[in-house]
């Protein structure tokens, strides 16, 4: 296990259209999160699953934003009707129970123009 | 509300010298508080956490204190290195919660 995947690493896309981006956790972790980061900025939480279950979402999760972890494994954050705002470091992050902190991926940055 | 803060943006120190980046939390019910690294591209990086039954941690060339009373979280570096240069970010979890507060992060710059 090579860690946390994020898929793709860049994506530019033009206002109002949707994206997904994708989040390979590693295998062992049952839970995995979702974080924005904006430049200058530490990471803001979005959501988060345990298995499959999302059991906590941020007030910044807009309507427009949804995102799934169907079978427990990999997950999925679309964003529809993009907006300049939108903008930013998308980060997934998986752990254990217990605590011991993240591990984080990559991220995917994406540029809404 | 909760939030975590850091006291100085940015911090520059010699090869060879020790850091000490610091924090504040105001979350008096925080019971957990992780430091990370976040270098250029990269995701945060786990370094050390601390629980608050603890008052210091002590890992490789990283220690992390805790003081309660004041609500202040520090971690030191000793014999910084050039690849220690990237962001520090201090975060605490959400007592209420499950998600992971981040502050804003202290920018290390280590001059050879």
């Amino acid at each position: 296990d090579t860690g946390v995947s994020q898929d793709p690493r860049h994506k530019i896309t033009k206002r109002g259209q949707n994206v997904t981006f994708r989040c390979d956790p590693i295998s062992e972790h049952n839970r995995l999160y979702w974080y924005r980061q904006t430049l200058g900025q530490g990471p803001e939480f979005l959501t988060y699953f345990q298995n499959e279950a999302q059991l906590e979402k941020s007030r910044l999760l807009s309507d427009r934003f949804s995102a799934e972890r169907p079978k427990g494994s990999f997950s999925t954050l679309e964003i529809q009707r993009t907006e300049q705002g939108d903008s930013a470091m998308y980060l997934c992050a998986s752990s254990l129970e217990g605590g011991g902190g993240y591990t984080f991926g990559s991220g995917t940055r994406l540029t809404v123009v | 509300g909760e939030s975590v803060g850091l006291h100085l943006p940015t911090l520059s120190v010699q090869e060879g010298d020790n850091s000490i980046i610091n924090c504040a939390y105001s979350n008096s019910a925080s019971d957990y508080f992780i430091w990370y690294k976040q270098e250029s591209g990269k995701g945060p990086q786990f370094i050390i956490d601390i629980r608050s039954n603890m008052d210091k941690r002590q890992g490789q060339r990283v220690t992390v204190l805790l003081n309660k009373t004041v609500k202040h979280l520090s971690l030191q570096i000793a014999a910084t290195q050039p690849g220690d240069s990237a962001v520090y970010f201090c975060a605490e979890n959400d007592p209420g919660g499950f998600k992971t507060i981040f502050g804003a992060g202290t920018r290390l710059f280590v001059k050879a």
